[in-house]
């Protein structure tokens, strides 16, 4: 089963315009994971955030987590269009193994 | 170290038949995933490997499905008598302490 809901399920943008996406959970986790995917491609890692922290920064992304809303939001800045991929978040169980959870992710589409 | 390797990174096969699938982590990490990603959906977990050990199994990995990890290295995952359901993506991934995985490319198995 899938634990993690990226919203929007797709979004279209200018190249320079912000682009958020939020996901949305179900259980207590460990940490939030987000990674971006290209077209028939393997997943590469952002950016990782721990369930005692709020935000974190990584160059032109920021992640929020809200622990009591189950719930994060990746913003990316100043979009370009090699931005445009698929992006997922991934939870661990509180307690539970190591594996992730990834939601059916958001497609993003940053045009030139 | 190149990241981690997957091979084949396609393959076709009638159904019915065998495949094996290898996967080579980045030499430094003792975690080994395994992950089925189909179309339009995020990874779903089969199996993953501290060192050698097969520490856990989704109920995915049906009795058709195995796989190894001899001496903690390289993995695989072989699939007996296949079936058009089967069709997918294949991911390995890697990690040093279950934090931030390091995916490979992927095997696109396609079934017919």
């Amino acid at each position: 089963s899938q634990q993690g809901e990226e919203d929007p399920q797709a979004l279209s943008i200018q190249e320079g315009e912000n682009a958020t996406m939020n996901c949305s959970y179900k259980t207590s986790i460990n940490n939030l994971q987000w990674y971006r995917q290209n077209s028939g491609r393997g997943l590469v890692h952002l950016i990782l955030i721990r369930s005692n922290e709020r935000e974190k920064h990584s160059g032109r992304l920021r992640v929020t987590l809200d622990t009591s809303k189950k719930s994060s939001s990746l913003l990316i800045t100043a979009s370009r269009a090699a931005d445009t991929a698929s992006y997922f978040c991934a939870t661990d169980e509180q307690g539970g193994s190591e594996k992730l959870v990834f939601g059916k992710g958001t497609k993003l589409t940053v045009n030139p | 170290d190149t990241g981690v390797s997957q091979n084949p990174r396609h393959k076709i096969t009638k159904r019915g038949q065998n495949v094996t699938f290898r996967c080579d982590p980045i030499s430094e990490h003792n975690r080994l995933y395994w992950y089925r990603q189909t179309l339009g959906q995020g990874p779903e977990f089969l199996t993953y490997f501290q060192n050698e050990a097969q520490l856990e199994k989704s109920r995915l990995l049906s009795d058709r499905f195995s796989a190894e990890r001899p001496k903690g290295s390289f993995s695989t995952l072989e699939i007996q008598r296949t079936e058009q359901g089967d069709s997918a993506m294949y991911l390995c991934a890697s990690s040093f302490r279950g934090d931030g995985y390091t995916f490979g490319s992927g095997t696109r198995l396609t079934v017919v």
